[in-house]
């Protein structure tokens, strides 16, 4: 029974398309986010939701979009896809936003901007 | 301007041997760090973790060791098993801003050879 769920796993698209990349957890927590790992390889911090309610907002690019329907989704929506945005977007909810919460994972989705 | 970095790529190591993973980081406000393991496909898991308070800690083959001086941690696995191939990422934060935001490095590749 997977914790946090990613869908897609896999996402190619063309410049300027808008997609949507969906996030779910079941494991009861008030805070989820969104990360992205680029070609160097480091994870970043994008957005954090907690109980719906934005908590971080990075510096990301206005075309970039969390949607939290509810405590159990975190969507992430992306307007006129760009070259750049090719990386592994990865969902992750905690308990809560103390600093002893440890972060759970999805598998993370891969998408490819051609 | 990365904050945390793990220096080295990769690392190779015999089953059985110790393996030591380095972490260095530059935010003197940083006052709790967590290591995370990483499977290909896989999202990250949390693996083990520090409070500046404490200078060691240890969770069966893994311990964790900090050094404020040198803004530096590590990571100690002993022994080394070939199921601890993965990537390991060192993670910071700070405990005041109660945001659960988590500052990565870009990762260092393990692999135990049997």
């Amino acid at each position: 029974d997977t914790a946090v769920s990613q869908t897609p796993k896999y996402l190619v698209t063309q410049m300027g398309n808008d997609k949507s990349i969906k996030c779910e957890q079941n494991l009861g927590h008030d805070t989820m986010y969104w990360y992205k790992q680029d070609s160097k390889k480091f994870l970043k911090i994008m957005f954090s939701y907690n109980n719906k309610e934005l908590i971080i907002n990075e510096t990301v690019p206005n075309r970039f979009s969390p949607k939290s329907p509810d405590k159990a989704h975190l969507n992430l929506h992306i307007n006129s896809l760009e070259l750049g945005d090719s990386a592994v977007y990865f969902c992750a909810s905690s308990p809560g936003t103390g600093i002893v919460e440890t972060q759970y994972f999805g598998p993370g989705t891969r998408l490819l901007v051609l | 301007d990365q904050q945390v970095k793990q220096n080295s790529p990769s690392l190779s190591v015999q089953e059985g041997r110790i393996s030591i993973l380095n972490c260095d980081y530059t935010n003197s406000m940083f006052d709790y760090f967590l290591w995370y393991k990483k499977y290909p496909a896989e999202g990250p898991t949390f693996l083990i973790s520090i409070s500046s308070i404490k200078d060691k800690n240890e969770d069966g083959r893994f311990t964790v060791f900090l050094n404020k001086s040198a803004k530096h941690l590590s990571l100690h696995i002993v022994p080394s098993q070939p199921g601890d191939s993965a990537v390991y990422f060192c993670a910071a934060s700070v405990g005041s801003s109660n945001t659960g935001k988590l500052i990565f490095g870009q990762g260092t590749t393990l692999q135990v050879k049997p």
